[in-house]
């Protein structure tokens, strides 16, 4: 079946650190790739996607390449901001549908 | 341009008790979807509707019923809420079914089933 694997655990860094939030996942034919990002009370939004191995999503300093041979979609982000803090979710869509396979998240607390 | 809304934002129900959960989109979107989202557990799929006319089942659809009102609208029915039924639920829409297409998340309904 299709899954998706995140880290466990909250990630609390200090601004401007660089982070890293690990995804791997297990899909058959070629998935496209996602995160989202959820603020504190809201609902998801996509963060970055790619739709083909070795295309890299990237928006808002935030970025994370498809890498087929290690069925890897890791984010990452160079200098963290307090306002990044939130829960970040890796998800995939097999190939024919739209429907979306999420992992568990990780919460993201940036400290001042 | 408001996007995907749903209403309530916050309910608790007592065992037993029905309720159905309101979702609207205006961005012309075919596909619409439910998912209920519990602490370590990701977000998980309870129902789908591909385009207006037609809904499916998703990952965990036992205790609920949907309706696709019209292309707009897509409701959540509990007849009978359980404690297990407590979670925070967000409806979600995008352009198609077929194809990577982006999700459009609602705000969410945190409801509380004592």
């Amino acid at each position: 079946g299709n899954s998706v694997t995140q880290m466990e655990g909250p990630v609390t860094l200090s601004e401007e650190a660089f982070l890293t939030i690990n995804c791997t996942y297990t899909a058959t034919g070629y998935p496209s790739l996602f995160w989202y990002v959820q603020y504190p009370g809201e609902g998801l939004q996509l963060l970055l996607k790619a739709t083909k191995a070795d295309d890299k999503g990237s928006n808002k300093g935030f970025e994370a390449t498809y890498r087929k041979e290690t069925t890897s979609f890791h984010l990452e982000k160079g200098s963290v901001q307090v306002s990044d803090s939130a829960v970040y979710f890796c998800a995939l869509i097999p190939g024919g549908n739209n429907r979306l396979a999420f992992g568990k998240g990780n919460q993201v607390v940036v400290i001042p | 341009n408001a996007g995907v809304t749903q209403t309530p934002k916050f309910q608790v129900l007592k065992t037993g008790q029905s309720m159905t959960l309101q979702c609207a989109q205006d961005m012309n979107h075919n596909s619409m979807y439910w998912y209920r989202q519990d602490p370590g557990m990701g977000l998980r799929l309870i129902y789908y509707s591909a385009s207006e006319g037609t809904t499916d089942k998703g990952e965990v659809p036992n205790g609920y019923n949907v309706s696709r009102l019209n292309k707009r609208e897509f409701s959540l029915r509990l007849e009978s809420a359980a404690p297990s039924q407590t979670s925070v639920y967000f409806c979600a829409s995008s352009e198609m079914w077929t194809g990577a297409y982006e999700q459009y998340f609602g705000p969410g309904t945190r409801l509380t089933v004592t």
